[in-house]
C-alpha cells in the first residue's frame, strides 16, 4: 500500500524551514527519501532504518517513528537548490529480511522564492 | 564511477506498437529495478532483479511487459502491445545488492514514452 504525504505542496522564501510527512498504514522496515527535479531522475537524499534514528546532512534531516509508522524530512534555512518535488519510499516489513523493494508515496512538491 | 545508462531518452509509438528500453546499471550492482512514474506520481516498481533472477514483479502487467536481465548486468523492459495509459517516464535503478537494510538506489535518467 502507498504510504500518504503530507503537505501535497509548499511554498517557502529562501531561509524559511518545511516538514515533510510519510505515514504509513503498514509496518515499517526502512524509509528512503529522495528528491527530484523536473525532468530529471529521483536522486537519493537518506535512507532511515527501524530503530527510529535520525539523520541528518548539511540542513536536511529526517527522523523515523516506529511505532506511529511515519517518517518526517525536515528542510531548514531552505535554499533555491532545494526546490523540487519529494518523495519517501517505505520498505514494508519482511520478517525482518530486507530485499530493497520500495513504494513510493505520491510526492511533495516544494517551491523556494528567493 | 558511471551512473545508470539507459536509452532511448524518448519514444514516441502508436497504441499496439512495441517498444523496448535498455538499461546498464552501475558497474558492480546486484541489484536492478524497472519503475513506472505517470506524470504527478511517485515510482511505481514494476520488476526487482537479483543478478539475473527475479524478486518481485508483482505489479508488473504481464500480459503486455516482459523483462529479462541476461547475465546479470543489463536488462530491456518491453512493452507489447502498448496502450495509451502506459504512456509514463520508465525508470531504471540499481543498488549494490539486496538482501542489506542500508541499500540506496541510484535511478537513471528515463525513458519518456507517449503512446498516441
Amino acid at each position: 500500500q502507498q504510504p500518504v504525504q503530507s503537505p501535497q505542496a509548499v511554498i517557502l522564501r529562501e531561509g524559511e524551514d518545511a516538514v515533510i510527512n510519510c505515514s504509513s498504514s503498514k509496518a515499517l522496515y526502512s524509509v528512503h527519501w529522495y528528491r527530484q527535479k523536473h525532468g530529471e531522475a529521483p536522486v537519493f537524499l537518506m535512507i532511515l532504518l527501524k530503530g527510529g534514528e535520525q539523520k541528518g546532512h548539511d540542513k536536511i534531516s529526517a527522523s523515523f517513528n516506529e511505532k506511529k509508522q511515519q517518517s518526517s524530512l525536515y528542510l531548514t534555512a531552505s535554499q533555491l537548490s532545494y526546490s523540487g518535488t519529494y518523495f519517501c519510499g517505505t520498505e514494508t516489513n519482511a520478517g525482518g529480511t530486507s530485499y530493497g523493494k520500495l513504494t513510493f508515496g505520491q510526492g511533495t512538491i516544494l517551491t523556494v522564492h528567493p | 564511477e558511471a551512473g545508470v545508462a539507459q536509452s532511448p531518452r524518448y519514444k514516441i509509438i502508436e497504441k499496439r506498437q512495441s517498444v523496448a528500453f535498455w538499461c546498464n546499471p552501475i558497474s558492480g550492482h546486484a541489484t536492478l529495478y524497472w519503475y513506472q512514474q505517470i506524470l504527478g506520481q511517485g515510482p511505481k516498481l514494476l520488476i526487482q532483479f537479483q543478478n539475473n533472477g527475479v524478486v518481485d514483479d508483482s505489479q508488473l502487467p504481464k500480459d503486455r511487459f516482459s523483462a529479462e536481465r541476461l547475465k546479470g548486468v543489463d536488462s530491456t523492459l518491453k512493452i507489447q502491445p502498448a496502450k495509451l495509459e502506459d504512456s509514463a517516464v520508465y525508470l531504471c535503478a540499481s543498488s549494490r545488492r539486496g538482501g542489506i537494510a542500508d541499500n540506496e538506489q541510484f535511478f537513471g535518467p528515463g525513458t519518456r514514452l507517449t503512446v498516441l
